[in-house]
């Protein structure tokens, strides 16, 4: 058990339509970081935040935003799906020394 | 863009045998990350090196980064069916601003069989 959580586990929605994935980092982690797994692409990264900041921005479409709260939890939020955003979704935090310890992560299917 | 390589891309091999993955960079790699993934699961740290020519183990499993910082090796001893799954190495974009952005390899699947 890495110390992140991820909710829900999978998540099964139609093209079009919004989704929210969540994220609580390990205790004491401050940097939380958003990557997406897919066969074609393998694993990419989406973004990151930084004690509610954002700090860097990968390969996230528009159509994706994400945000830090002031608990630091933090949200992906997934907008007009598409078939081809069906994937793994993982969310990642660090500390100080910089170890990234990952999530269980979410299946998004967009049917 | 810079690009991680690893090799082999699966491996099959019999419980006790010892195996080599490798992951290769045409660019300096500033931080490098091993990580083992079970089948549609989340990544499992293994081990970071951020310096040329360290080493680190853990229980059977050790990885090197070389001298130039362009490759590590991530080296099984007496493998054993738990070992098996997918294992993924990562690297910082780079320095400053960038650090813990990561890019990774395709992943190399490991197959131990008894």
């Amino acid at each position: 058990d890495s110390g992140v959580t991820q909710t829900p586990k999978h998540l099964i929605t139609a093209t079009g339509q919004r989704v929210t994935l969540r994220c609580s980092p390990r205790s004491g982690d401050l940097s939380v970081y958003w990557y997406q797994q897919s066969l074609d692409q393998g694993l990419q990264f989406l973004i990151q935040y930084y004690n509610g900041e954002e700090r860097a921005k990968g390969n996230i479409l528009e159509r994706f935003s994400a945000q830090q709260f002031p608990d630091l939890h933090s949200e992906l939020n997934l907008s007009s799906l598409e078939l081809g955003d069906s994937a793994l979704y993982f969310c990642a935090s660090s500390g100080p020394g910089g170890e990234q310890f990952f999530g269980p992560g979410t299946r998004l299917t967009v049917l | 863009s810079q690009e991680l390589e690893q090799s082999p891309q699966s491996l099959i091999v019999q419980e006790g045998k010892n195996l080599t993955i490798n992951c290769t960079s045409s660019k300096t790699l500033y931080g490098l990350y091993w990580y083992k993934q079970k089948y549609g699961e989340g990544l499992i740290f293994l081990m970071m090196l951020q310096k040329g020519g360290e080493e680190k183990s853990h229980e059977k499993i050790t990885a090197k980064l070389d001298e130039k910082k362009q490759q590590s090796s991530l080296h099984i001893t007496a493998s054993q069916p738990s070992h098996a799954g997918i294992y993924l190495c990562g690297a910082d974009k780079g320095r400053g601003s960038t650090l813990g952005r990561l890019y990774f390899g395709r992943g190399t699947q490991l197959t131990v069989w008894p």
